[in-house]
């Protein structure tokens, strides 16, 4: 079973378009993440949800909103797709409390803009 | 935010012990270390985590200095499957990780 599964894998658009990137885990834990991989491969946070509650918000622009419709999903929706958003984007999850919880990954959305 | 120090990429021959290190001087006393290692085309996986002791798994051993400022992940026999990318970051109170550039470890047959 897999822990932590986004989709789509690969997603292609156009520029100005809205899109969205859905995220489950079913590990039971009560934070879920969202991080960007450029193409330099830093990865960066862009936003962190506890008990479906914002607690990361780092400097993302507003043309990211992520929703947590419960503690077991964390979907991101972008608009109006610009080229710059074109990266892998990745959800993770962890276990707030248990500062010794690791963090599980899924295995990324490449989302590609043209 | 505490950070982590690594050096951009290592190599090393196969069947050989491997000792990545990584310097993170602003630690906090309550701070985990961590390791990942992200494989090509695929997310990070977990490798392992202490916090003062040194510890152990099946997948490899992390060493961590007596003042906790730097760390030091050892791969005790590298494979061709250990080619990544291995992260070293800290998780605080806050339940933030934040991932530093990382080290490439390149595994030469």
């Amino acid at each position: 079973d897999t822990a932590v599964s986004q989709t789509p894998k690969y997603l292609v658009t156009q520029m100005g378009n809205d899109k969205s990137i859905k995220c489950e885990q079913n590990l039971g834990h009560d934070t879920m993440y969202w991080y960007k991989q450029d193409s330099k491969k830093f990865l960066k946070i862009m936003f962190s949800y506890n008990n479906k509650e914002l607690i990361i918000n780092e400097t993302v622009p507003n043309r990211f909103s992520p929703k947590s419709p419960d503690k077991a999903h964390l979907n991101l929706h972008i608009n109006s797709l610009e080229l710059g958003d074109s990266a892998v984007y990745f959800c993770a999850s962890s276990q707030q409390g248990a500062r010794s919880s690791p963090l599980h990954f899924g295995n990324g959305t490449r989302l590609t803009v043209t | 935010d505490a950070k982590t120090t690594q050096p951009n990429s290592m190599e090393s021959n196969e069947e050989e012990p491997v000792h990545l290190p990584c310097n993170h001087s602003t630690i906090s006393g309550t701070d985990y270390i961590h390791w990942y290692r992200q494989l090509p085309s695929q997310g990070p996986e977990y490798v392992i985590h202490g916090l003062t002791s040194n510890v152990n798994n099946r997948m490899a051993s992390l060493a961590i200095a007596e003042d906790r400022k730097s760390s030091t992940l050892i791969l005790h026999r590298a494979t061709l499957r250990d080619a990544a990318v291995y992260y070293c970051i800290l998780k605080n109170t806050g339940n933030q990780f934040y991932f530093g550039t990382g080290t490439s470890l390149t595994v030469i047959p």
